[in-house]
């Protein structure tokens, strides 16, 4: 079936170290996104890629670094300089036929829980 | 800058009731408005959009929209909760200019539902 797969589903870390989440579509979907979703928040943008090779910082990209070396993948490092990581993070993405109308498809998300 | 308002952290209706979830946003071209809804632990899924024509749209599991440009609002409507309803739910805004493109969707803080038996 198509669709977004994010993984893990839970992680936990200890202070100071790095961690990574995956996120891969086999939907030939040309942009993908990061959110990050806190209680009472709402949904953050952290970085969005519009083409591979390509990315642009959100609203709230200072701590973390994501890459688009291939048009299925846009994994997202949360770096020990994010000073709160704990939160729900989503991964998104949309075609380019539906991306001026905003259509996009999310993944079941990655809860992250720092130590 | 885009933005989006949801002003009902919580909002509870009884099974059978209409619901409304409330949403107004400010943009400075021309708005794409967008619902989604969230179950607990999962991802958000998409509800319906308005894009232009009709003010009223369709979207599923029964759900529909109104549209109100004087207003600045898109609110979510429904003539008859479910208790399968309960969820948190999003709306959503997208700036389009002709000429320089699309922006990233902003999202508001998102208003929990809760429909009681």
């Amino acid at each position: 079936d198509g669709g977004i797969t994010q993984s893990p589903k839970y992680l936990f870390r200890k202070e100071g170290q790095n961690v990574t989440l995956s996120c891969e579509q086999n939907l030939n979907h040309d942009a993908m996104y990061w959110y990050r979703q806190d209680p009472g928040q709402g949904l953050r943008l952290i970085y969005y890629s519009q083409i591979v090779n390509d990315f642009q910082k959100g609203d709230i990209a200072e701590g973390y670094s994501v890459s688009r070396e291939k048009k299925e993948s846009f994994p997202l490092t949360v770096t020990s300089a994010q000073k709160n990581p704990t939160a729900f993070y989503l991964c998104a993405s949309s075609s380019r036929r539906t991306e001026n109308t905003g259509e996009l498809f999310f993944g079941e998300g990655s809860r992250l829980t720092v130590l | 800058a885009q933005s989006v308002a949801q002003p009902e952290d919580q909002v509870n209706v009884a099974e059978g009731n209409p619901l409304t979830v409330k949403c107004t946003y400010s943009v400075s071209g021309n708005p794409y408005l967008f619902w989604y809804v969230q179950y607990p632990n999962r991802g958000l899924q998409f509800l319906l959009k308005y894009i232009t024509g009709d003010n009223l749209v369709k979207g599923s599991y029964g759900f529909e929209a109104e549209f109100n440009k004087s207003q600045t609002s898109f609110h979510l409507k429904k003539p008859s909760a479910l208790v399968s309803d309960s969820a948190l739910y999003f709306c959503a805004v997208r700036d389009y200019h002709f000429y320089s493109g699309n922006t990233p969707l902003v999202f508001g803080k998102g208003t929990r539902l809760s429909v009681i038996a």
